[in-house]
């Protein structure tokens, strides 16, 4: 039973142009919501994160989305550049005492010269 | 200043062997959590160890177990391997182990299990 869903495995994006990630949950508990992005041989590195209590977090060429009633959330990088080419997770977490994180299957985004 | 660091990088193993995983957090951070992430899929939560306790423990069987020191490293043991338990071990530390705490990942260990 996945609490956080990434529908799309992979996605190509010309570069310059808007690569948008989408994500999908189902616990309407969870506090925080994470993206990471991970190169191969690297552990997950921390992008950008967004609280419930908000619609949207802004950090650059990143934004993240959150739309509490359709239980949803998208990120946004403008514009794609080469080394954004990686594999994107969406998290959530806080419907506990610790800091578990619950991790989506990931989305692998290319991004095309 | 040194991120995460996890050791072994890479091992293999015999199944019903058991394993060792070792991990040092950021300085400073007290919080240490344990992930596997299976090929193609995300991290998944096995252990969190806030001042050398025990906060939170996911879905694994009792093979899998772990400790943190004093000094806030931390160690995961998983006893009589499987062949599922080929995974890329992550080890991620934070301030305090809250919510909202901003988790660092170190660059993981592979096991194999043949």
């Amino acid at each position: 039973d996945q609490q956080v869903k990434q529908n799309s495995p992979s996605l190509s994006v010309q570069e310059g142009r808007i690569s948008i990630l989408n994500c999908d949950y189902t616990n309407s508990m969870f506090d925080y919501f994470l993206w990471y992005k991970k190169y191969p041989a690297e552990g997950p590195t921390f992008l950008i994160s967004i609280s419930s209590i908000k619609d949207k977090n802004e950090d650059g060429r990143f934004t993240v989305f959150l739309n509490k009633s359709a239980k949803h959330l998208s990120l946004h990088i403008v514009p794609s550049q080469p080394g954004d080419s990686a594999v994107y997770f969406c998290a959530a977490s806080g419907f506990g005492r610790d800091d578990k994180i619950i991790f989506g299957k990931g989305t692998r985004l290319h991004i095309l010269p | 200043d040194a991120g995460v660091t996890q050791s072994p990088t890479h091992l293999i193993k015999t199944r019903g062997q058991q394993v060792t995983l070792r991990c040092s957090p950021i300085s400073g951070h007290k919080s240490v959590s344990w992930y596997q992430q299976v090929l193609g899929q995300g991290p998944q939560f096995i252990f969190q160890y806030y001042e050398k306790e025990e906060r939170g423990r996911g879905n694994f069987p009792d093979r899998f177990s772990a400790r943190q020191f004093p000094n806030y490293s931390s160690e995961l043991n998983v006893n009589a391997l499987l062949l599922g338990d080929s995974a890329l071990y992550l080890c991620a530390s934070s301030l305090r182990g809250e919510v909202g705490n901003t988790i660092y990942f170190g660059e993981g260990s592979w096991l194999t299990v043949v």
